[in-house]
């Protein structure tokens, strides 16, 4: 069936270091790779997506692509913010754009 | 963005009891609803996903006799806990999407059944 492994967390990093969390996926057919953002308090927010294979989203200096021949679809920021600090969950989506299979989440915390 | 509230935030029942949680879409209308688990330190499954004015899809695994969905219009879906035991203690999330928009997901309702 589908499922999404992210890299565990906390993952802690000083302002304005590279970050990358890791995200594979197992799916039948083409599906759509979501990651989703959860500020403390609040919901999950989309933060970037991709509909099908070599396609990067991008969103607020957050980066992904869609590597099929590699089945991932790993975060990117090239210089993090104290702002940043949340948990990021990578999504496995249907077809018509909804997220189904969630990963287990990875706390990011940036600090000062 | 759109937004989606959840009704309580958190709640404290005694087991054996039910308990009741609304979503609902604030700005726009819903048509179809997914409701979410999640335990601590755990990944967001899939509980349910309904359609307005139809009967909910449980996953596999779901009691759908012990968890009631109701997506009585386009604004508001509600999970009812039915005899709730300390096992059904979770953060439950639920979403909402318009047909051909993306979906939006709600502050979560965090559950304890003493």
């Amino acid at each position: 069936g589908n499922s999404v492994t992210q890299m565990e967390g906390p993952v802690t990093l000083s302002e304005e270091a590279f970050l990358t969390i890791n995200c594979t996926y197992t799916a039948t057919g083409y599906p759509s790779l979501f990651w989703y953002v959860q500020y403390p308090g609040e919901g999950l927010q989309l933060l970037l997506k991709a509909t099908k294979a070599d396609d990067k989203g991008s969103n607020k200096g957050f980066e992904a692509t869609y590597r099929k021949e590699t089945t991932s679809f790993h975060l990117e920021k090239g210089s993090v913010q104290v702002s940043d600090s949340a948990v990021y969950f990578c999504a496995l989506g249907s077809n018509s754009g909804y997220a189904l299979n969630f990963g287990k989440g990875t706390s990011l915390l940036v600090t000062p | 963005g759109a937004v989606v509230s959840q009704h309580p935030s958190r709640v404290i029942c005694k087991s054996g009891t039910s308990v009741k949680i609304e979503c609902r879409s604030l700005d726009f209308q819903a048509t179809t609803m997914f409701w979410y688990r999640q335990f601590p330190k755990q990944s967001l499954m899939l509980m349910a996903t309904s359609n307005e004015g139809s009967k909910a899809t449980y996953e596999q695994g779901v009691e759908k006799d012990k968890f009631l969905i109701n997506h009585a219009s386009l604004t508001l879906s509600t999970l009812t806990v039915t005899s709730a035991h300390p096992e059904d203690s979770s953060f439950y999330i639920c979403s909402a999407k318009a047909p051909q928009a993306e979906q939006y997901f709600g502050p979560g309702t965090r559950l304890t059944v003493t």
